[in-house]
């Protein structure tokens, strides 16, 4: 497709469980954003790759948080044992160069709920 | 803390009328600006950017302004239509060091459209 995907589009877990969300950026974009959108706010940013390298990882809020994108296209944002407070809209973005002034495409997000 | 903080936090009116909505921030270094429309269960969709020597874009019914000397900005929407119902995202950037920039995105603006 010619747009940014993300998988599931929703998932339950259960506190304690690892969970695995999943962004195709658009094909050939450079960079690639990962933000947490709680429920009535605005998004908040997670982490930021240039092609492979993870240039920037200072929004994950606990070593619990893992991203990665090891070929530079596809990543994946890993949670292990998660909590109720991680329940929120996990979005993907990415960009066709360098992000400074360059407009983010959006997926449509993950809805992850932890009961 | 850089914040950027939106208002009115909702708005409703009638279809054909036309409205503002607000931006004040206080990242710095400033960056860009940017305005999105985020449909319910969407991500976000760019609407304008604008650098710090740009005080006012155009995208269709949509014009955004900057005054970078008071930190604020504004989205006017005119003649409204049933599908301008969204939220409406405020988001300005950081002067990156090199290369990856920090997005601080406000709370949005919830526009309703009513016929």
């Amino acid at each position: 497709g010619a747009g940014v995907s993300q998988s599931p589009r929703y998932k339950v877990a259960k506190r304690g469980q690892d969970v695995a969300l999943r962004c195709d950026p658009i094909s050939g974009h450079v960079s690639l954003f990962w933000y947490q959108q709680a429920l009535g706010q605005g998004p908040e940013f997670l982490t930021y790759f240039q092609n492979e390298a993870q240039l920037d990882k200072s929004g994950l809020p606990s070593d619990r948080f893992f991203a990665e994108r090891p070929e530079g296209s596809v990543s994946t944002l890993k949670i292990q044992r998660t909590q109720q407070e991680d329940s929120a809209v996990y979005l993907c973005a990415s960009t066709q160069r360098e992000a400074r002034t360059d407009t983010q495409y959006f997926g449509p997000g993950t809805r992850l709920t932890v009961l | 803390k850089n914040q950027v903080e939106q208002s009115p936090q909702s708005l409703i009116i009638l279809e054909g009328k036309n409205c503002t909505l607000q931006c004040n921030y206080t990242v710095s270094p400033f960056s860009n600006l940017r305005w999105y429309k985020q449909d319910t269960g969407r991500g976000p969709v760019s609407l304008t950017i604008m650098t710090f020597s740009e005080n006012t874009k155009s995208n269709g019914r949509y014009t955004a302004t900057l005054d970078a000397d008071t930190k604020q900005s504004s989205l006017h929407i005119t003649a409204s239509q049933l599908s301008d119902s969204a939220s409406y995202i405020c988001v300005v950037s950081e002067a990156p060091n090199f290369g990856n920039e920090k997005l601080t995105f406000g709370t949005g603006t919830r526009l309703t459209i009513i016929p």
